[in-house]
């Protein structure tokens, strides 16, 4: 059981828009930066949104990020097949004293 | 180019240790803290490890007085001693770079891992 609660699995067709919610605690999401992962099949994690809605350089603009009190979501807009990987948010945790990380969401493009 | 290349993987008995390593390059490693994040097949990621600039180290209750982490900046590379392991240890284990912002801290550069696999 994670810490973060994501849903297992979103779908949506293509050029629509996704939303991927991550559910935490007034210890880690509630206090402190949430940061988004995207992990394309076969791959290694990659930086996807920081400091709750930060784009790193490289990063489509059709990904942003919001933050509200204990919840953070990841927004995906004009939806692509390329898109289609694993997304995990994380965040450090003031009560575990350690980074927590959700349980992922698949995300299938129609 | 910032490079994290992972290695020593492999098959490992229960009860026994293997040492991993992250080769670094393409930027000033003494100056970031450095972090292990491991996959089990199938799994989402978490986090196993942490170790400061000043060589202060962080670990979960779950691998805790198991694995060792730590660094030489001289070879700028990053281990991990992992010694007592068990089954549920498996996975890909990734090395991260930590960047650290005003307010912020994310990985913001991944290795592409090495698999261990314990097992008897």
């Amino acid at each position: 059981q994670s810490v973060l609660t994501q849903p297992p699995s979103v779908s949506e067709a293509p050029r629509q828009r996704v939303t991927i919610s991550c559910s935490g605690s007034s210890s880690n999401i509630g206090n402190n930066a949430v940061n988004w992962y995207q992990q394309l099949p076969g791959k290694a994690p990659k930086l996807l949104i920081y400091y709750d809605d930060l784009l790193p350089s490289g990063v489509s603009d059709r990904f942003s990020g919001s933050k509200s009190g204990t919840s953070a979501s990841l927004a995906i807009s004009g939806l692509q097949s390329e898109d289609e990987a694993d997304y995990y948010c994380a965040a450090w945790d003031d009560r575990l004293n350690g980074w927590v990380f959700g349980g992922g969401t698949k995300l299938t493009v129609l | 180019e910032v490079q994290l290349v992972e290695s020593g993987g492999g098959l490992v008995q229960p009860g026994g240790s293997l040492r991993l390593s992250c080769a670094a390059s393409g930027f000033t490693f003494s100056s970031y803290d450095m972090h292990w994040v491991r996959q089990a097949t199938g799994k989402g990621l978490e986090w196993v490890s942490a170790i400061g600039t000043a060589g202060d180290t962080y670990y979960p209750g779950s691998v805790k007085g198991r694995f060792t982490i730590s660094r030489e900046n001289a070879k700028n590379s990053l281990y991990l001693q992992m010694n007592s392991l068990r089954a549920g240890d498996t996975a890909v284990y990734y090395c991260a770079r930590g960047r650290i912002g005003g307010d912020y801290v994310d990985f913001d550069y991944w290795g592409q891992g090495t698999l261990v696999t314990v097992s008897s």
